[in-house]
């Protein structure tokens, strides 16, 4: 199966600022790559598919990027509803996986 | 609303069973493939089964396979995981989600989940 791999695992950045997550993936995915957001005892929520296609909803300073085997997430300007843990999965080959997630907190 | 609920877990012993259930509402759940997503405390996210709208096809993640089954009942718009000789390693918090009409989809409904802790 393909390894997912996130870093960092700890993000710290003060509100009103950019945040850069990363997710690479053990061998290509081309661009079958999704980004979840998840807060403290509530489901995943959908962000982006296709690596870089936000969901329904999904406000525009989020935004992905990248295919093959890197990937990345940026949030352009942080709002306090934007602390959370964020998962990044691979759908382009059985089963699919998840990175180990990375917390992205207030500074 | 769309959104699926997820019941059943609980404190089972090692070698003990549980049966966990997701009831779906808001969408059309006998055309979707489901799957089980389970979260250890602090740990990242881990498939663990998935099954076709029509219950044909199910698939497992090694780590359960043969101790886990997966079943739906379409007409009570119901998702199902029975877990059997359950083990420490198997605590955790199980979700339910779909992945629309292709089970290689991203799974764009989640539930909260059911906490599912195995210890003696």
């Amino acid at each position: 199966e393909i390894v997912m791999t996130q870093s960092p695992a700890t993000l710290s950045v003060s509100p009103g600022e950019r945040a850069t997550l990363s997710c690479r993936a053990g061998q290509s995915v081309s661009s079958n790559l999704v980004w979840y957001q998840q807060k403290p005892g509530q489901a995943p929520r959908l962000l982006i598919y296709g690596a870089s296609t936000r969901a329904t909803g999904i406000p525009a300073r989020f935004s992905g990027s990248g295919s093959g085997t890197e990937f990345t997430l940026t949030i352009s300007s942080l709002q306090s509803e934007d602390f959370a843990v964020y998962f990044c999965q691979q759908y382009n080959n059985w089963p699919q996986t998840f990175g180990q997630g990375t917390k992205l907190e207030i500074k | 609303e769309v959104q699926v609920v997820e019941h059943g877990g609980g404190l089972v012993q090692p070698g003990g069973s549980l049966r966990l259930s997701c009831v779906a509402s808001g969408f059309t759940f006998n055309n979707y493939w489901m799957h089980w997503v389970r979260q250890a405390p602090g740990k990242g996210l881990v498939w663990v089964s998935r099954i076709n709208s029509d219950s044909t096809s199910s698939s497992y993640a090694d780590s359960v396979k043969g101790r886990f089954t997966i079943s739906r009942d379409n007409a009570k718009n119901t998702l199902y995981l029975q877990l059997n000789t359950l083990r420490a390693e198997d605590t955790a918090v199980y979700h339910c989600a779909s992945s629309g009409h292709y089970s290689m989809d991203p799974f764009d409904i989640w539930g909260q989940g059911t906490m599912v802790t195995v210890s003696s």
